[in-house]
């Protein structure tokens, strides 16, 4: 059965570096997000891309964020100067508009720590 | 008020027993509603999706909508210690994939052996 998959499965950075999140979505999936949770806490709605744009981000998707489809199959999440407070579960999903079951999968997750 | 909520449990009960999961939730416009269940540093996995009110069952999974009460319920039957997990209700405001999806906080249940 097709999955979303992502790698590292763990990221570890110091405070203020770059760091880039990688997903490979399902292959005949049209639309991408990602969501976050941060340990204790609920998922958390981030961004969702489609047709190489952002649909929609919450408010904690800020300037520091940015996504990119940068091939055919990736989807990366990029945070550009991580904080203390990024630290949390990274979920990237994917969903097929028309399919039988609209609905996202989701990948295993990014567990990213920032010291 | 939250937009969805949950009982957070921990809910533990005995291998065989029926559980009932529920979520509530104030957005009105919520029409698409699913539950996930979601393993330890796991991501969440899909087990039932359903649209606008109703029941849908699948194997020992039913899962209920009552939009005029904004409730919704997830029963599992001849519950197994392989159903340990947290259980996350989500649901977004239409039917199309692209709307983000919004979760409740998640039920933690055990089941004893």
């Amino acid at each position: 059965e097709p999955e979303v998959t992502q790698t590292p499965s763990h990221q570890v950075t110091q405070m203020g570096q770059e760091v880039i999140l990688r997903c490979v979505p399902i292959s005949n999936h049209l639309y991408f997000y990602w969501y976050r949770q941060i340990l204790g806490q609920k998922v958390e709605f981030l961004v969702s891309f489609y047709n190489n744009e952002i649909s929609e981000k919450s408010e904690i998707f800020d300037d520091q964020f940015s996504v990119e489809r940068p091939d055919g199959s990736n989807f990366t999440l990029k945070i550009r100067s991580t904080k203390l407070e990024d630290s949390a579960m990274y979920f990237c999903a994917s969903s097929v508009m028309g399919g039988r079951t609209d609905t996202q999968y989701f990948g295993p997750g990014t567990r990213l720590t920032v010291l | 008020q939250k937009e969805v909520e949950q009982d957070p449990g921990p809910l533990s009960v005995p291998e065989g027993a029926i559980v009932s999961l529920n979520c509530t939730y104030s957005n009105s416009a919520f029409q698409y509603f699913m539950w996930y269940r979601q393993y330890s540093r796991k991501g969440p996995e899909l087990l039932m999706y359903t649209y606008s009110s109703g029941n849908k069952e699948d194997g020992r999974f039913t899962a209920q909508v009552d939009k005029s009460s904004k409730y919704i319920s997830l029963f599992i039957r001849d519950s197994q210690p392989s159903d340990s997990a947290t259980y996350l209700c989500a649901m977004s405001a239409t039917k199309t994939s692209y709307d983000k999806v919004i979760f409740g906080p998640g039920t933690s249940l055990s089941v004893i052996p």
